[in-house]
C-alpha cells in the first residue's frame, strides 16, 4: 500500500549541474503534479501531467525545467544547469482522476545547489 | 500577487487550548478550499476541505468555518495536543472542469502546542 513515492529524498548538486528528481505515484493514478516549495513559503503549483501528456505546465519555469510522465516508469523532473535559487523542496502528488481535489502529495526530494 | 493570504505566520497555543488560524482569498472563482497539515520533513497531507455551499465543516477537533461574503476561512483546532504541532497550508481551487490552474497554497502557519 505504498504512497507516492520520490526520490531521491535529498540531492546536492553544484551550479551548473542536472538535477533529475523521479515521482512514482500511488497505484491506480494515472495524474502527477510537481510542486516546489521554497523556505517558509507555500507549495507553488509547476506542472500537471498525465501519462505521455503535458496537461498544464503554466507554473514551469520557462527555461532549464522539464517534465515527462511516460508510458513506463516514473515521472521525472528535469532541471538543466542549476543554480542557487532552484534549492528546494519539490513535491509530488497525485490522484486517480483530473479532480486536483483529490491530492496526495509524497514526502518531497531537497535539492541543495552549492 | 499573493492570491490567498495566511494568518499568522506562527502560533503558539498551550494544551488543550484552541489553535485558529486564517486564511483570505481574492479570487471569486475559487471553490473547493483545502487545508493540509506537513510534519518536518515530510509532504502535505489533506487535513479538511470545504466548499462555499456551507458554512461550517467538522471533523473530529478540526472546524473549518467558511465566510463567502468576506471570503474568508479559518481553521480552528480544538484540544489542542502536542502531535499537531505542525504546519498548517490553507489553499484554494477554482473548478476549472478539468483545465489549467492548480491549488494555490497560503505560506503556511507553524503551529507549536505547548504541553
Amino acid at each position: 500500500n505504498a504512497g507516492v513515492m520520490q526520490n531521491p529524498r535529498h540531492l546536492v548538486r553544484r551550479r551548473g549541474q542536472e538535477a533529475r528528481l523521479r515521482c512514482s505515484p500511488m497505484k491506480g493514478h494515472s495524474h502527477v503534479y510537481w510542486y516546489r516549495q521554497l523556505p517558509e513559503e507555500g507549495l507553488k503549483f509547476m506542472v500537471y501531467l498525465q501519462k505521455e501528456n503535458i496537461i498544464d505546465e503554466s507554473g514551469m519555469p520557462k527555461e532549464r525545467f522539464s517534465a515527462e510522465f511516460p508510458k513506463e516508469g516514473p515521472s521525472i523532473l528535469r532541471i538543466q544547469q542549476v543554480v542557487r535559487g532552484d534549492s528546494a523542496a519539490y513535491f509530488c502528488a497525485s490522484s486517480p482522476t483530473w479532480d486536483r481535489r483529490e491530492l496526495f502529495f509524497g514526502e518531497g526530494s531537497r535539492l541543495t545547489v552549492l | 500577487q499573493q492570491q490567498v493570504k495566511q494568518s499568522p505566520q506562527s502560533l503558539i497555543v498551550q494544551k488543550g487550548g484552541i489553535s485558529i488560524i486564517n486564511c483570505a482569498y481574492e479570487n471569486t472563482a475559487f471553490d473547493y478550499f483545502p487545508w493540509y497539515q506537513q510534519f518536518p520533513g515530510k509532504g502535505p497531507a489533506l487535513l479538511i476541505a470545504i466548499r462555499p455551499d456551507v458554512s461550517e465543516k467538522k471533523e473530529g477537533r478540526f472546524t473549518i468555518s467558511f465566510n463567502k461574503s468576506a471570503k474568508q476561512f479559518s481553521l480552528h483546532i480544538m484540544d489542542s495536543q502536542p502531535g499537531d504541532s505542525a504546519t498548517y497550508f490553507c489553499a484554494a481551487e477554482p473548478y476549472s472542469g478539468g483545465g489549467a490552474d492548480g491549488l494555490t497554497f497560503g505560506k503556511g502557519t507553524h503551529l507549536i502546542i505547548q504541553p
